[in-house]
């Protein structure tokens, strides 16, 4: 079986562009997360989404969105991006909320240069 | 405001070695708690989940400890070998939010 698979591993872009990462989920997983994480640091939450709601949301500023679809693949979005957002954006499933179906599956991850 | 810190930030240690890393975190009424493994410029790849109503999980060489009331788990590694190489990260969910807190890892490097 598939496990979460991210799109594209790597991009460069220049500041004040926009970017769309895309996620797939483990097969019959109805939840995805998206955590960005900085060279040398944990993973930060930036947002959960549970049958294509938003179920939570980090602290990251409005420039940040994501959304999941129909069949529980998800993109995350950036705008006007800034130096600062380069880093590893790592998405994950699970197959609900909670219990032992709330353990957490990660992906290869994107990851983001912005020069 | 749920925060974790892992001990110590980075360890090297001669292969077959057994070896404790410890993760502390703030909030003890949490959901429950993951560690995970990191390979360099890679996703993370799941280790152990430990429910808050449990003490300890096991998988393999790995064994993961749970102490809520003390705000602590302990991942231990038996017999290590040089591809236990990497960084070790833990996360907690607490009864509040539906996302895990991180810790900022564990690099371990095995030596032959």
């Amino acid at each position: 079986d598939a496990g979460v698979t991210q799109s594209p591993t790597h991009l460069i872009k220049t500041r004040g562009q926009h970017v769309t990462l895309r996620c797939s989920p483990i097969s019959g997983h109805k939840s995805v997360s998206w955590y960005q994480q900085v060279l040398g640091q944990g993973p930060q939450f930036i947002f959960q989404y549970y049958e294509k709601e938003e179920r939570g949301r980090g602290n990251f500023p409005d420039r940040f969105s994501a959304r999941q679809f129909p069949n529980y693949s998800s993109e995350l979005n950036v705008n006007a991006l800034l130096l600062g957002d380069s880093a590893l954006y790592l998405c994950a499933s699970s197959l609900e909320l909670g219990g032992r179906t709330g353990e957490l599956f990660f992906g290869e991850g994107s990851r983001l240069t912005v020069l | 405001k749920q925060e974790v810190t892992q001990i110590p930030a980075a360890l090297s240690v001669p292969e077959g070695e057994n070896l404790v890393l410890n993760c502390s975190f703030t909030d003890s009424a949490i959901y429950n708690l993951q560690w995970f493994r990191q390979d360099p410029g890679k996703g993370l790849t799941s280790l152990l989940l430990i429910q808050s109503s449990q003490r300890e999980q096991t998988s393999g060489r790995l064994n993961a400890s749970l102490d809520k009331s003390s705000g602590r788990s302990t991942l231990y590694i038996a017999a290590s070998q040089p591809g236990d190489s990497a960084t070790y990260l833990c996360a907690v969910r607490d009864n509040y939010g539906q996302n895990f807190v991180f810790g900022p890892g564990t690099r371990l490097s095995v030596l032959p």
